[in-house]
């Protein structure tokens, strides 16, 4: 069954410090997504994005965040400057299409920022 | 502004047993309902969904029941399996292939 994979798995970071998230998904998806899960929290949405651009993105999506589908396969979520509340779960998430489709995810990165 | 809230934190129940999980959503825009199982250190999986000019739809074990005049959905595993024990999170979107909104999840066990 085709995947979203997402790498690294852990990722450790000085505060301050940039970090590039990736993820490559499922081939023949059109949209794609970043949740995040802070411990013990929900999953919170991050952005969306179609067709080069992005669609829709959260309050926490700020000016420190970015994404890029830089190759037509990997899709990447940078934070500029990590600050400690940052540190969570990072989930990359697509679908084929509108319509109600579920989630594809990845299994996720987990960012601790020291 | 939670717009999707699962009351329940946990839920117990005995294998071979019926597991309901609730949900309760308040913006009437969503047009589709879908929950997913998560277990630790891995990503949700999508596990069922339901459309809303729907008010039910079945998948193997798996039930998703819609009461939109309540604003209430609910998910039923049956039979229960220990294996189903995890966290299970309902969520609502609208047609446009926007954001998912997320509840807060309920933990479920299934004792042998």
């Amino acid at each position: 069954e085709p995947e979203v994979t997402q790498t690294p798995s852990h990722q450790v970071t000085q505060m301050g410090q940039e970090v590039i998230l990736r993820c490559v998904p499922i081939s023949n998806h059109l949209y794609f997504y970043w949740y995040r899960q802070i411990l013990g929290q929900k999953v919170e949405f991050l952005v969306s994005f179609y067709n080069n651009e992005i669609s829709e993105k959260s309050e926490i999506f700020d000016d420190q965040f970015s994404v890029e589908r830089p190759d037509g396969s990997n899709f990447t979520l940078k934070i500029r400057s990590t600050k400690l509340e940052d540190s969570a779960m990072y989930f990359c998430a697509s679908i084929p299409d509108r319509g109600g489709y579920g989630y594809t995810f990845g299994s996720g990165t987990r960012l601790t920022v020291v | 502004d939670q717009q999707v809230k699962q009351n329940s934190p946990s839920l117990s129940v005995q294998e071979g047993r019926i597991s309901i999980l609730n949900c309760d959503y308040t913006n009437s825009m969503f047009d589709y309902f879908l929950w997913y199982k998560k277990y630790p250190a891995e990503g949700p999986t999508f596990l069922i969904s339901i459309s809303s000019i729907k008010d039910k739809n079945e998948d193997g074990r798996f039930t998703v029941f819609l009461n939109k005049s309540a604003k209430h959905l609910s998910l039923h595993i049956v039979p229960s399996q220990p294996g189903d024990s995890a966290v299970y999170f309902c969520a609502a979107t609208p047609l446009r292939a926007g954001k998912s909104t997320f509840g807060d999840g309920t933990t479920l066990t299934v004792k042998p």
